[in-house]
């Protein structure tokens, strides 16, 4: 069966520093892949998505960025951190286009 | 754009009630697809159900099903028999495709089963 691992859970990071986040995918071979971002009291923004290695999509203008560079290894990114990119960021991944997406468990993000 | 509205913040029923949660919907696309997911308080997003834009018939999922008016452009959710452990955030979500395959969701309705 497929499993969806994405790390670390939880991680405070002051303002101006760097952020990697990971999201690995098992058990399935050339998955969608996406970035969602919820913020306190909202819904899921999706921030980027992928079909295929090095294939990223960004819906969002920000100071964020992804990379695909293995077929089942999703990274979110940032230079420089800025107050308002705390948050829940979940990674996900379907089968295909218009496919069901399932969720990772999620990583919170606090800047201080 | 694609819009989602769920009007109800937070919903409370009691145990083995049934609860409908609404959902509206703006997408000029005339093929499309509806999800409801489910957030618990491990913040875990959990698909519950999905709609076909093009099926009629609604889907349903054991005690979970849907009322879809693609007309009215309502994707309502019916609990019934609710349980403790339905007790999340749920939120609805449209995924009607075009340059992006992202899902666009709405603001959820928290809702709390009482014992």
């Amino acid at each position: 069966s497929q499993t969806i691992h994405q790390w670390p859970a939880t991680l405070v990071q002051p303002v101006g520093s760097p952020l990697s986040l990971e999201c690995t995918v098992e058990g399935t071979s050339n998955p969608n892949l996406y970035w969602y971002r919820q913020a306190a009291g909202r819904g899921l923004q999706l921030l980027f998505y992928s079909v295929g290695i090095g294939q990223i999509s960004s819906e969002v203008p920000q100071n964020l960025s992804a990379s695909r560079p293995q077929d089942r290894q999703f990274i979110l990114s940032s230079k420089k951190l800025l107050l308002s990119d705390s948050g829940f960021y979940l990674c996900a991944w379907s089968e295909a286009y218009r496919r069901p997406q399932h969720f990772g468990d999620g990583t919170r993000l606090s800047i201080l | 754009a694609q819009t989602v509205t769920q009007s109800q913040p937070e919903m409370s029923v009691q145990e083995a009630e049934t609860v409908t949660l609404s959902c509206t919907y703006d997408t000029s696309e005339n093929n499309y697809y509806l999800f409801w997911y489910k957030q618990p308080p491990s913040r875990q997003m959990i698909l519950v159900i999905r709609q076909e834009a093009y099926k009629q018939q609604n889907a349903t999922e054991n005690r979970f099903s849907v009322n879809f008016q693609k007309a009215a452009k309502s994707f309502s959710l019916k609990i019934s028999d609710s349980q403790l452990g339905d007790t999340a955030m749920y939120f609805c979500a449209l995924n009607s495709g075009g340059g992006a395959d992202g899902l666009t969701f709405g603001k959820g309705t928290h809702l709390i089963i009482q014992p």
